[in-house]
């Protein structure tokens, strides 16, 4: 069955550095999404994206972070300067309807 | 501002009995709503949606209602089993021109199963 994968499954990085998280969304899926969940805390939206361009995005999603689709088949979420509060986990979704496939997520560290 | 509320405490059931699991929303009109399973260390994975011209959803030993009047879904798991020990998150989502859905979701009912 297909799936959404994700890269690296754990992050972890110091203060202030850029990172890059990597996703691998169901081929046939036109919509993709970035959530992040802070431990203990409920699932956020960040983004959503389709046709190569931002649909959505949430007051988390500021000018630290961006989303790219490189090529055919990944979609990156990047943070350019990473802060303490920034460290959960980040799942990519994605979809053809309203059935959202989630990936097993990255967990981001920030020391 | 939207708030969506599912029970906070943990609910523990008896193998074999029905769990049902409660999810209320204020300040939003969803045109759907959906139910996930998140385990430890995962991420969610779809279970059910509901539309909101639609009072009453089954899939296998689920089943979803949704009352929009009183704002609030119900997730029943029948014949339940400790396989079904999970996080169960409610998710609220509206249609956009754009076709795509973000998802609102509530912080998760964790329900344990016991033998």
């Amino acid at each position: 069955e297909p799936e959404v994968t994700q890269t690296p499954s754990h992050q972890v990085t110091q203060m202030g550095q850029e990172v890059i998280l990597r996703c691998v969304p169901i081929s046939n899926h036109l919509y993709f999404y970035w959530y992040r969940q802070i431990l203990g805390q409920k699932v956020e939206f960040l983004v959503s994206f389709y046709n190569n361009e931002i649909s959505e995005k949430s007051e988390i999603f500021d000018d630290q972070f961006s989303v790219e689709r490189p090529d055919g088949s990944n979609f990156t979420l990047k943070i350019r300067s990473t802060k303490l509060e920034d460290s959960a986990m980040y799942f990519c979704a994605s979809s053809t309807g309203h059935e959202q496939f989630f990936g097993p997520g990255t967990r981001l560290t920030v020391l | 501002s939207q708030k969506i509320e599912q029970n906070s405490e943990a609910l523990n059931i008896q193998e074999g009995k029905t769990a049902t699991l409660t999810c209320n929303y204020t300040n939003y009109s969803p045109a759907y709503l959906q139910w996930y399973r998140q385990d430890p260390g995962r991420g969610p994975v779809f279970l059910l949606l509901i539309r909101e011209n639609e009072k009453e959803k089954r899939k296998e030993r689920l089943k979803v209602t949704f009352d929009t009047t009183l704002k609030q879904s119900l997730f029943h798991i029948t014949a339940s089993q400790p396989a079904d020990s999970a996080t169960y998150l409610c998710a609220l989502g509206s249609l956009f021109s754009g076709g795509y859905n973000k998802l609102i979701f509530g912080a998760g009912t964790r329900l344990a199963v016991h033998p």
